[in-house]
């Protein structure tokens, strides 16, 4: 799987949209972005995911650059339980089942 | 549909023990993972059962071993427990097809701290 890059903190304001950046340059045209969360001790949160079009559901947004090097989750309106570590991966969809996350995002939602 | 369900959700050991831990996948789903998450290492995989068959597996010694179930509930079990067993056990569940995107989805993880 393709490595990814996202800062390692950020801050957002209450109802204020969050935009989450994530590099992916050495993409492969088959590996798709799937973000997820997971908020202090409890388990992983699937948020989206996509491969080359923009996605949309009752979470975030995704918005994928055309040459699809990089990404884009999109908080619509930051709530204080958005506060939590947001990871940005790539990955094949094959047999092998083996998720790998970076250190990810330290999202802060402040009121 | 219900989520992922995981028990039990906290657990303490002595070392030299050994534990059994269960998951109980989303409904249809036929594939189950399981990881290990420490502060240290971040996310590990340990295996993966599809039709109660170990399709996949991660870098882990023997002592931690699963079985899948024909309702494709899931246990693992980790025997002769050490100190740096403690962690936060994820099963992860999917549909277990490959050809297009096959979404995992975690449960709420069991906390197993060893003594």
């Amino acid at each position: 799987d393709a490595k990814t890059t996202q800062p390692p903190s950020m801050d957002c304001a209450e109802g204020r949209a969050a935009n989450l950046p994530c590099n992916h340059s050495t993409i492969s045209g088959n590996e798709y972005v799937y973000w997820y969360r997971q908020i202090h001790s409890q388990g992983p949160q699937y948020i989206i995911h996509g491969l080359k079009n923009n996605e949309t559901n009752e979470m975030a947004s995704l918005i994928i650059t055309e040459d699809r090097k990089s990404s884009t989750l999109i908080l619509p309106h930051a709530t204080l339980r958005d506060t939590a570590v947001y990871y940005c991966i790539v990955r094949v969809i094959t047999n092998d089942y083996k998720l790998s996350f970076g250190a990810g995002t330290t999202v802060t939602v402040r009121a | 549909k219900a989520g992922v369900t995981q028990t039990p959700r906290y657990l303490i050991k002595t070392r030299g023990q050994q534990v059994t831990l269960s998951c109980s996948p989303i409904s249809g789903h036929r594939s189950v993972s399981w990881y290990q998450q420490t502060p240290g290492q971040g996310l590990q995989f340990l295996f993966e059962y599809f039709s109660e068959t170990q399709r996949n597996k991660g870098n882990f010694p023997g002592r931690f071993s699963g079985r899948q179930f024909s309702n494709s509930r899931s246990e693992m079990n980790v025997s002769t427990l050490e100190l740096g067993d403690s962690a936060l056990y994820l099963c992860a569940s999917s549909g277990g097809l490959a050809g297009g995107t096959d979404t995992q989805y975690f449960g709420p993880g069991t906390r197993l701290t060893v003594l």
